[in-house]
């Protein structure tokens, strides 16, 4: 149980356009679903918070209006970069919890390798 | 502000061996913490989440320490197997309103037949 699905596994798109990515809670409603960005070797930043219903929270230096959230119902948040550039390519994550108050663990999707020609 | 440290960066160890991958966090207020396995290219497997109330969890040949007023969390892994190879991620989630979650860096696990 507890499967998180996104789509797409890997994109590449060219400078300028914009790429949706969606996740997915498979088997359970998720209230909050977070989004993060990785880069080669690196550790999982965490990009924003998504709140079915309500505005996305976003971490300090990560741009609302270039990385835009939508959690449209309890199962579905969707991520789109806007104009996307060289810059933002990266592995990009999601996740979610089933759980009330985060006492359960966080469930990841496998993940979104966006590629920016 | 938290920060989240693993060290060793990377290991390699022969087939069979048991060995613990540490982690330390710098604030104590933390509301869990958690051990992920990352696969190339591939999203995160929880492992093991302890409650901050918690001392350990065990799950198989894992277990996962957490000592919060040493700011220190292991995750030991015994008889370990190639099928073992790959990044363990640590993470602390705290009590803010946004519940962020700070990740550390990684150790590459590599296990040698």
């Amino acid at each position: 149980g507890a499967v998180v699905s996104q789509h797409p596994s890997w994109v590449i798109c060219k400078s300028g356009t914009s790429v949706k990515i969606e996740c997915r809670s498979l088997d359970f409603q998720a209230t909050t679903m977070f989004w993060y960005r990785q880069f080669p070797k690196q550790s999982l930043m965490l990009m924003a918070t998504s709140n079915e219903g309500s505005k996305a929270t976003y971490e300090q230096g990560v741009e609302k209006d270039k990385f835009l959230i939508n959690h449209a119902s309890l199962t579905l948040s969707t991520l789109t970069v806007t104009s996307a550039h060289p810059e933002d390519s990266s592995f990009y994550i999601c996740s979610a919890s089933p759980g009330q108050g985060f006492d359960s663990p966080l469930h990841f999707g496998n993940g979104t390798r966006l590629t920016v020609t | 502000k938290q920060e989240v440290t693993q060290i060793p960066a990377a290991l390699s160890v022969p087939e069979g061996e048991n060995l613990v991958l540490n982690c330390s966090f710098t604030d104590s207020a933390i509301y869990n913490l958690q051990w992920f396995r990352q696969d190339p290219g591939k999203g995160l497997t929880s492992l093991l989440l302890i409650q901050s109330s918690q001392r350990e969890q065990t799950s198989g040949r894992l277990n996962a320490s957490l000592d919060k007023s040493s700011g220190r969390s292991t995750l030991y892994i015994a008889a370990s197997q190639p099928g073992d190879s790959a990044t363990y991620l640590c993470a602390a989630m705290g009590y803010s309103s946004a519940s962020k979650i700070i990740f550390g860096s990684g150790t590459r696990l590599s296990i040698r037949p």
